[in-house]
């Protein structure tokens, strides 16, 4: 089985940074996506990592390191538009299906 | 491009009644997925697909059915409707098992 974790709830303030944590335990990995989703809206892909590292894209970054089991999503210079749920997925083994398990979720609120 | 499209946005359902959901993808995307997503809960993996023809089960497939037919389409069946099968389900479809997904805008389900 698979078990991922992360924050339920975090705050920030427009212009700053924020790092969202996820944690899995899984029988077998091949890779940790990252999925925003607006209130009311479908998910989005924003990233994907399958090797250790950083991965930047634009003003979002994820990291990856497969030996501790954790994944961090970096947002930067924070926008009012930012305000939703991001959702940490790890694909684990029999990965043919490219069958993901997801996270609760953490509900980012940005205040101005 | 309309990418991944739901059918319908909305229902609400008896206890007992039958219902298909029907989701289709205008990506040539070979594998095809049903989540539903309930308050505060993470996006569950009901069945999915791997390519026209085939349908597995995924974590939560109790209740529900699917047919994948067509390459294009992949349908959710409910036989005969639960309150605890009130959910949002989304469909998702990706070109190859590495990559993120494509998610359909939902369907919000209620059943009384």
């Amino acid at each position: 089985g698979q078990n991922i974790d992360q924050p339920t709830e975090m705050t920030a303030t427009e212009g700053a940074i924020v790092q969202i944590n996820c944690t899995y335990q899984t029988s077998g990995f091949n890779g940790l996506f990252w999925y925003q989703q607006h209130a009311g809206e479908a998910p989005t892909f924003l990233s994907y990592n399958v090797l250790d590292g950083l991965e930047e894209k634009g003003r979002f970054s994820s990291f990856l390191s497969r030996s501790k089991g954790y994944s961090y999503l970096l947002l930067k210079e924070l926008q009012m538009k930012d305000s939703a749920s991001y959702l940490c997925a790890v694909r684990g083994r029999n990965t043919n299906a490219g069958k993901s398990t997801f996270g609760d979720g953490t509900t980012l609120t940005v205040k101005p | 491009n309309a990418g991944v499209t739901q059918t319908p946005k909305f229902r609400v359902l008896k206890t007992g009644q039958s219902m298909t959901l029907l989701c289709a993808q205008d990506m040539n995307h070979e594998y095809m997925y049903w989540y539903r997503q309930d308050p505060g809960m993470g996006l569950r993996l009901i069945h999915y697909s791997v390519g026209e023809g085939t349908t597995a089960k995924g974590e939560v497939p109790d209740g529900y059915n699917v047919s994948r037919l067509k390459k294009q389409n992949f349908l959710l069946g409910l036989e005969s409707a639960a309150p605890s099968q009130t959910s949002v389900y989304f469909c998702a479809s990706s070109y190859e098992a590495g990559r993120g997904y494509t998610f359909g805008s939902g369907t919000r389900l209620t059943v009384v």
